[in-house]
């Protein structure tokens, strides 16, 4: 069945420091999104992905899809610390079922 | 209400209990989702329903049963706990099934399995 990875699991930064995560699927996919989730929260949609090499901002945040449409990432500059969270990739494939499948998600966590 | 809600907050329960996790939603969408979140492996599916009157399985569906009577309520059963479903279980809609719908959660519900 279709994966979904991400990496790292978990990165501690200093405040200021900038953050990546990377997102990587076993198959094409056709969209690709993001959420974060705040400690003790639930997640919340962030942004989506949809074009090979398609290339989103939303303030400090920066979002790509690759041109294979197989992987994504999320860059954050210059980390604050309400950036706390974890952030999960989501994606489908074109199959009758189109469920989203979540990748395990990338733990931030900020020093201020 | 506004969004999703989830009941009750949180539980704990005796193994071999049934138990029913609520999940209401007042946006109209078509389509909800269960998922259950455990440190390390992310969301993973249980069912969901593209529309009220049917369901289907997720990931991972055993020991698990779900109802879509009507388009609002989409409630969670587990006919006999085990501790290995321990977690925290997030309801979730989209307006349609479409796999470029955003997916509203609720708070969740934290469930311990003794």
């Amino acid at each position: 069945g279709q994966q979904v990875m991400q990496i790292p699991q978990y990165q501690h930064v200093q405040e200021g420091e900038d953050f990546t995560t990377y997102c990587n699927s076993s198959t094409t996919l056709s969209n690709i999104q993001w959420y974060k989730q705040r400690p003790g929260g639930h997640p919340v949609f962030l942004i989506q992905l949809v074009k090979s090499g398609e290339v989103k901002k939303q303030k400090r945040l920066t979002f790509q899809f690759g041109e294979a449409k197989k992987n994504s990432s999320l860059h954050i500059t210059a980390t604050q610390t309400t950036d706390v969270g974890t952030y999960f990739c989501a994606g489908s494939v074109d199959t009758g079922r189109r469920a989203l499948t979540f990748g395990s998600g990338t733990r931030l966590q900020v020093q201020p | 209400i506004a969004g999703i809600t989830q009941a009750p907050t949180s539980q704990i329960l005796a193994a071999g209990r049934r138990m029913t996790l609520r999940c209401t939603q007042d946006m109209r969408h078509n389509a909800m989702y269960w998922y259950r979140q455990d440190l390390g492996l992310g969301l993973r599916l249980i069912h969901y329903s593209n529309t009220a009157g049917t369901t289907g399985k997720g990931e991972v569906p055993d020991g698990y049963s779900v109802s879509r009577a009507n388009t609002d309520d989409f409630p969670l059963t587990l006919a006999s706990a085990v501790p290995s479903q321990t977690s925290v279980y997030f309801c979730a809609s989209s307006p349609t099934q479409g796999p470029t719908d955003t997916q509203y959660f609720g708070p969740g519900t934290r469930l311990t399995v003794l």
